[in-house]
């Protein structure tokens, strides 16, 4: 079966650092790869996806960035963090058909 | 722009009574619609519909989609407070590179009183 993994769980960072997070996906091959972030408990905002090595596409102008090294890992960074970008972040993956699972999470707070 | 709009916001219940939940999409072109249940972290999958009329049933909680008003509702009876969560309603995009890309409403807060 498929699991998808997050990490870290949790993260407090000061205004200015960088950022790396991280998702995994085992068990399936050529998943479809997407970060979310979800701020105040609402509604998921999708920031960047993904459908196969090194191709990334971005959804809203931001601070953040993504890569994906390697099929099954897909990466989310920023160089220098701003208060804004505190919330929650997930991960998400799909295989064709249209349901997406999602990982754990992360909850980013920055101050 | 896709879009999906969910309503009521927040609701509160008590235990027994039966919630409808609603979800009005636009989108340029639709492949499915998803409902989750988001308790403390990551939302977890309840339905994908992709028909109209036909109905989609999970014990006590059951969904339809109509896609020629382009609604989506969600029923819960007997409400129990494990039902206390945040309900996202999103729809996927079919067409060429929005392919598989969910668009997601505000959510609805539910919360069950014993």
């Amino acid at each position: 079966s498929q699991t998808i993994h997050q990490w870290p769980a949790t993260l407090v960072q000061p205004v200015g650092s960088p950022l790396s997070l991280e998702c995994t996906v085992e068990g399936t091959s050529n998943p479809n790869l997407y970060w979310y972030r979800q701020a105040a408990g609402r509604g998921l905002q999708l920031l960047f996806y993904s459908v196969g090595i090194g191709q990334i596409s971005s959804e809203v102008p931001q601070n953040l960035s993504a890569s994906r090294p390697q099929d099954r890992q897909f990466i989310l960074s920023s160089k220098k963090l701003l208060l804004s970008d505190s919330g929650f972040y997930l991960c998400a993956w799909t295989r064709g058909s249209g349901t997406q699972y999602f990982g754990p999470g992360t909850r980013l707070l920055v101050l | 722009e896709d879009k999906v709009v969910q309503s009521p916001l927040s609701l509160v219940v008590h235990e027994g009574d039966t919630v409808t939940l609603n979800c009005s999409y636009e989108v340029t072109n639709f492949r499915s619609l998803l409902w989750y249940k988001q308790e403390k972290k990551a939302p977890t999958f309840l339905f994908m519909l992709t028909s109209s009329g036909i109905e989609k049933k999970s014990g006590r909680l059951s969904s339809i989609l109509d896609k020629k008003e382009l609604f989506s509702i969600l029923n819960i009876t007997a409400t129990q407070t494990g039902d206390s969560a945040i309900y996202l309603c999103a729809v996927a995009n079919a067409g060429g590179t929005s392919y598989g890309k969910l668009t997601f409403g505000q959510g609805t807060i539910l919360t069950v009183h014993p």
